[in-house]
């Protein structure tokens, strides 16, 4: 069951912070943070793991909530280059099969 | 310079033809991904394959098909079966296998257009 990412599309201007939701049907293992720009590769932000344990870049902060199932990316003070297509993946079980489903997206664009 | 690279960056198919997408990393990664990606869309996932010689099938596998012979290598061919392959097409890998701790490089990233 692919996992409901929220919401769809935000517009800031540069300074202004954002939060992007991602939440599942089912229990969750790990949950995954990426960015795309338009025609080029997703760009691993961060993982987060049951039990508290995450690891990615500094100055992405993100949470993970167990029992709602959700994860949610924190962008402060948004700079132009945070522009983009944010997707979560998420890893279910055990988490042993290395195999994630990808929320819808969300579009983030930062304004001068 | 470490990395994915995908071959070609652009290719058009007829109907009817059979098409094979390459993939090659070079970073020693066990775990290798397709994807699938439509325009305003997430990513959904066709084969993976943990260890050479082993793949699983994704959450869209019919009309695909893989191979990994190769630590380094996981083609994907696109066969005739594949309705409507027009497509972004995402190979991804992750160091380990058998785990979803590891964050998953991806490359650039193949456009496919069936003419």
């Amino acid at each position: 069951q692919q996992p409901v990412q929220s919401p769809q599309a935000v517009i800031l201007r540069e300074g202004e912070d954002a939060v992007i939701n991602c939440s599942s049907s089912k229990a969750l293992y790990s949950v995954h943070w990426y960015r795309q720009k338009h025609g080029e590769a997703p760009v691993f932000l961060m993982i987060l793991l049951k039990g508290g344990e995450q690891k990615g870049h500094e100055k992405i902060s993100a949470s993970f909530n167990e029992k709602k199932q959700q994860s949610s990316l924190y962008l402060t003070a948004s700079q132009l280059s945070y522009s983009g297509t944010y997707f979560c993946g998420t890893a279910h079980g055990s988490g042993n099969t290395g195999k994630l489903i990808f929320g819808q997206g969300t579009t983030l664009q930062v304004k001068p | 310079d470490g990395g994915i690279t995908q071959s070609p960056k652009y290719l058009f198919r007829k109907e009817g033809q059979n098409v094979t997408l390459s993939c090659e990393q070079n970073l020693n990664h066990d775990a290798m991904y397709w994807y699938r990606q439509d325009p305003g869309q997430g990513l959904r996932l066709i084969y993976y394959s943990q260890i050479v010689n082993d793949f699983q099938k994704g959450d869209i596998a019919e009309g695909y098909s893989v191979s990994r012979e190769k630590k380094e290598s996981f083609p994907l061919t696109v066969t005739s079966a594949q309705k409507n392959p027009t497509a972004f097409y995402l190979c991804a890998s992750s160091i380990e296998a058998f785990s979803s701790y590891n964050e998953q490089f991806f490359g650039p990233g193949t456009r496919l257009t069936v003419l």
